[in-house]
């Protein structure tokens, strides 16, 4: 596609029930970023692929989250056993990383409200 | 430690009164400091890419420069579209993810 598409939109889940987000990343971009928004626009990269390969994941929880982008499939994040911490809005972008520019194209977010 | 700082962090401007956003930066060996915008309830959507010191871009009432320590966004003759948050990103040595700012939510009132 065209632009990079996340679902779903919101996402409510009750404090240790898992929560599963996804991103389909523009088509021909071979890399793709999650981030995490929370309060006072403060970004918090999570972790990178290079097609289904883990790129970068030095932002992501040790315990509790997780990440595939598998071939022919929508990119996940996965959060095992949801903290009221985990409440913001979690972006996706992806990058065709072409000419060694990194211009990053992001999706509308999932907001995932931890109750 | 890496660092993004922009300021001020909100801005209230009349239609045509033209301003300047600043986004201040301490990285060594920038590989390229990024500007979006994002309005509420969507996705950062991407602006302009810049370099290395000197360097300048153009976008209609937009222009984004680049020296060793900070970048400005100018804005000319705004109106009341421009309205939204600005966030200036770096991308650091060694790395490809981002690193963000805290923007500047601008408001153009009419």
């Amino acid at each position: 596609g065209e632009e990079v598409a996340q679902t779903p939109k919101h996402l409510v889940r009750g404090e240790g029930q898992k929560a599963k987000l996804y991103c389909a990343p523009i088509k021909g971009h071979s890399y793709v970023f999650w981030y995490q928004q929370v309060l006072k626009n403060e970004f918090k990269f999570l972790i990178s692929f290079q097609n289904e390969n883990v790129f970068d994941e030095t932002g992501m929880p040790k315990e509790r989250f997780s990440a595939k982008c598998l071939p022919n499939s929508p990119c996940s994040l996965e959060i095992q056993a949801t903290k009221l911490e985990d409440s913001a809005v979690y972006f996706c972008a992806s990058s065709q990383m072409a000419g060694g520019q990194n211009i990053q194209y992001f999706g509308a977010g999932t907001r995932l409200s931890v109750l | 430690e890496d660092q993004v700082t922009q300021s001020p962090e909100a801005l209230r401007l009349q239609e045509g009164e033209s301003s300047s956003l600043n986004c201040s930066y301490t990285v060594s060996g920038l590989r390229g400091l990024f500007w979006y915008r994002q309005d509420p309830g969507k996705g950062p959507e991407f602006l302009f890419t810049l370099y290395s010191a000197g360097e300048e871009k153009e976008k209609e009432r937009l222009k984004a420069t680049l020296t060793k320590k900070e970048s400005f966004l100018h804005i000319t003759a705004p109106k009341p579209e421009d309205s939204a948050t600005y966030l200036c990103a770096v991308q650091a040595p060694g790395a490809n993810n981002l690193f963000f700012g805290t923007g500047t939510r601008l408001t153009v009132i009419p």
